[in-house]
């Protein structure tokens, strides 16, 4: 159902850093910009990255994102605890005319 | 602070309707749109639908259209998510969020998803 691919999981040490990687398509990733979030245990989603690369207010500098082609990535530098957490990706897709989101990518801090 | 509070758990059974609120406070309600999107049991998000809370303007998903409804009730600055004809796999956490409207860098007119509600479980089941 998700247009866009994630890694289902990631792991890394405390202080490491991780990336996660999205992947889509000419339709979405290939022409829009990619936003970023993070979901903690039964919680809604909080933003993380706007357009690609813009941190809200609020969100540490530890996180960064990128966009080259179909593909985006998050990175998090820094690992700490409280990182665990699932994050999606989220474009727009022309296809489908309509918002699409990744399948999800879940962080495990060792 | 911007706060979306949507209601509480549904139980209903296959062909049900249900009707999931999402109240808005801390900002001005008319001056952003509403999105809808939906969590299945370890499935990714997927988008429902939008809603213009000045003039109930909507715009749904293909996946959703004929069965899904938003409206908005300005005076409650509430906004509402009807889905009809339940079956199982309706069974998900429904969010609602508030939309950013921004130039995307294609130069089209977006919207990106700001602040979001706690979301609603609602089960599907006979």
């Amino acid at each position: 159902q998700s247009v866009l691919t994630q890694p289902p999981s990631v792991s890394g040490a405390p202080g490491q850093r991780v990336t996660i990687s999205c992947t889509g398509s000419s339709s979405n990733i290939g022409a829009y910009d990619v936003h970023w979030f993070q979901q903690l245990q039964r919680t809604g989603p909080k933003l993380l990255i706007y357009a690609n690369a813009n941190r809200p207010s609020g969100v540490p500098d530890r996180f960064s994102g990128s966009k080259s082609g179909t593909s985006a990535s998050l990175a998090i530098t820094g690992l700490q605890a409280d990182d665990e957490a699932e994050y999606f990706c989220q474009s727009y897709d022309s296809g489908l005319s309509g918002y699409v989101f990744g399948t999800g990518t879940k962080v495990t801090v060792l | 602070q911007v706060h979306l509070v949507q209601s509480g758990e549904e139980v209903k059974k296959p062909g049900d309707s249900v009707k999931v609120s999402c109240k808005a406070s801390g900002y001005l309600f008319i001056s952003y749109y509403i999105f809808w999107v939906r969590q299945a049991p370890g499935q990714g998000l997927e988008w429902m639908g939008v809603i213009n809370p000045i003039n109930g303007r909507t715009n749904y998903a293909q996946n959703f259209q004929g069965r899904v409804t938003l409206t908005g009730d300005t005076s409650k600055t509430t906004v509402y998510m009807e889905l009809s004809s339940l079956t199982s796999e309706d069974s998900a956490i429904y969010y609602c969020a508030r939309g950013i409207y921004y130039y995307d860098s294609s130069g089209d007119n977006l919207y990106y998803f700001d602040f979001w509600g706690q979301g609603s479980l609602v089960s599907v089941s006979s």
